[in-house]
């Protein structure tokens, strides 16, 4: 079972510079959301979508933008890099937002900005 | 605004003793709450979950205890195992909507010490 698949593992980027972090899932599940992992922050909340076409902001959104025309994929796109943006990120799904379901995670990606 | 605490950020514990992660959280609309392992280099992984009509629930050496009224709950693992060195993060939700966000703490690094 590939589960909640993220690419790619490690990334640089330039201050200013754009890339898209991609994150797909084979569990047919609606919600779909991204974290980030701060040392002594735990995990954030990005973005967060309900289902296909329907986004929404989490706890940090500014400098994100995120689409989910999918059910399998949730990209997270980064416009113009900084360096406050390096840290490792997390796409995570679960059968639906509500309720007592599990979120079930990737294996993340790990951005630095310089 | 911490809404989920874990004091601790490490925690020593010798192999076959008891294991105790702590966790603390501010909201009360939070009625659902779980505990995630995270090895390096991994996503996180759900272990165990408590809704809040309850005051304990136990999966084999894992049992999370629940006190509302001390907003409080806790990790008791028994007997402790090397692998179960990594960290443990403490999360929260409400159930209500139909799309709750998870609220994460920021860890405690478990080392279980031969």
């Amino acid at each position: 079972n590939a589960g909640v698949t993220q690419t790619p593992k490690f990334q640089v980027l330039k201050t200013g510079q754009s890339m898209t972090l991609q994150c797909a899932q084979d569990m047919n599940h609606e919600y779909m959301s991204w974290y980030r992992q701060d040392p002594g922050m735990g995990l954030r909340l990005i973005h967060y979508s309900v289902g296909a076409g329907i986004t929404d902001q989490g706890e940090v959104p500014n400098g994100y933008n995120v689409s989910r025309s999918t059910t399998e994929d949730f990209p997270l796109r980064l416009l113009s890099a900084a360096p406050s943006q390096t840290s490792v990120y997390f796409c995570a799904s679960s059968y639906q937002g509500g309720g007592n379901s599990p979120l079930h995670f990737g294996n993340g990606t790990r951005l630095t900005v310089t | 605004d911490q809404q989920v605490k874990q004091n601790s950020p490490s925690l020593s514990v010798q192999e076959g003793r008891i294991s105790i992660l702590n966790c603390d959280y501010t909201n009360s609309m939070f009625d659902y709450f779980l505990w995630y392992k995270k090895y390096p280099a991994e996503g996180p992984t759900f272990l165990i979950s408590i809704s809040s009509i309850k005051d304990k629930n136990e999966d084999g050496r894992f049992t999370v205890f629940l006190n509302k009224s001390a907003k409080h709950l806790s990790l008791h693992i028994v007997p402790s195992q090397p692998g179960d060195s990594a960290v443990y993060f403490c999360a929260a939700k409400a159930l209500t909507g139909t799309a709750s966000k998870l609220t994460f703490g920021t860890g405690t690094r478990l080392q279980v010490t031969l």
